[in-house]
């Protein structure tokens, strides 16, 4: 069975600094999708990132990046300049395709963003 | 226009009564799930459905069961509520079931059994 596992519970950055969120999974799938979700204080669940495991170039989008290590089954995420309203639970979750399409989530990572 | 909606937002019931939480989807969407989200923010699935037809049961307890009238909608009943129901309930939808298309979640039903 697939698991995820986020190391981190909490996590503190100052504005406009960059901060890296760990991510560790297991699996013996060669092909998977691996998700960034942010969940603000508002409950609201939002996708920040996707990352499909075929594809060795890190996903990208805008502010948010991953470090995919597939061998090491790492999938971190770095927030560059940080802003107050990324202050957020993240949730780093996994997907086998084409298997009833269910996502496996961590424990989260709590992150503040302090002024 | 809310892609994924839920209702109600909140929910206070006591302990053995029957509840229902509605999930609508205006996306047009073939796939949609329930997940539950614990006191310590842990998300797990529950059901997922694709085109009414039940695809994933993620050892419920039985007093759980999803409905889902039409593929816009898939609502869940719980019977014999315990305490230990209290949670987050989110409904989320994607496109055809496929990781590479997003599931969108709706805002979450938070449901407390006293």
């Amino acid at each position: 069975a697939q698991t995820v596992t986020q190391s981190q519970p909490e996590m503190s950055v100052q504005e406009a600094e960059t901060v890296t969120l760990s991510c560790t999974y297991d699996t013996s799938e060669s092909n998977y999708y691996l998700f960034w979700y942010k969940q603000p204080p508002s409950r609201q669940m939002i996708l920040v990132i996707r990352q499909e495991a075929y594809k060795q170039q890190n996903a990208t989008e805008n502010r948010f990046s991953v470090n995919f290590q597939k061998a090491a089954k790492s999938f971190s995420l770095k927030i560059s300049d940080s802003q107050l309203g990324d202050t957020a639970m993240y949730f780093c979750a996994f997907m086998k395709p084409y298997n009833t399409d269910k996502l496996i989530f961590g424990t989260g990572t709590r992150l503040q963003v302090f002024p | 226009d809310t892609a994924v909606s839920q209702t109600p937002k909140y929910l206070v019931t006591q302990m053995g009564n029957d509840k229902s939480i509605k999930c609508e989807q205006n996306l047009g969407h073939d796939t949609m799930y329930w997940y539950k989200q614990d006191s310590k923010k842990f998300l797990k699935i529950m059901f997922s459905y694709n085109n009414k037809e039940l695809i994933i049961n993620e050892t419920v307890p039985n007093r759980f069961s999803p409905k889902s009238p039409d593929k816009a909608h898939l609502n869940l009943h719980i019977n014999s509520l315990e305490l230990g129901d209290s949670a987050v309930y989110f409904c989320a939808s994607s496109q055809d079931g496929q990781g590479h298309n997003e599931q969108f979640f709706g805002p979450g039903t938070r449901l407390t059994v006293l």
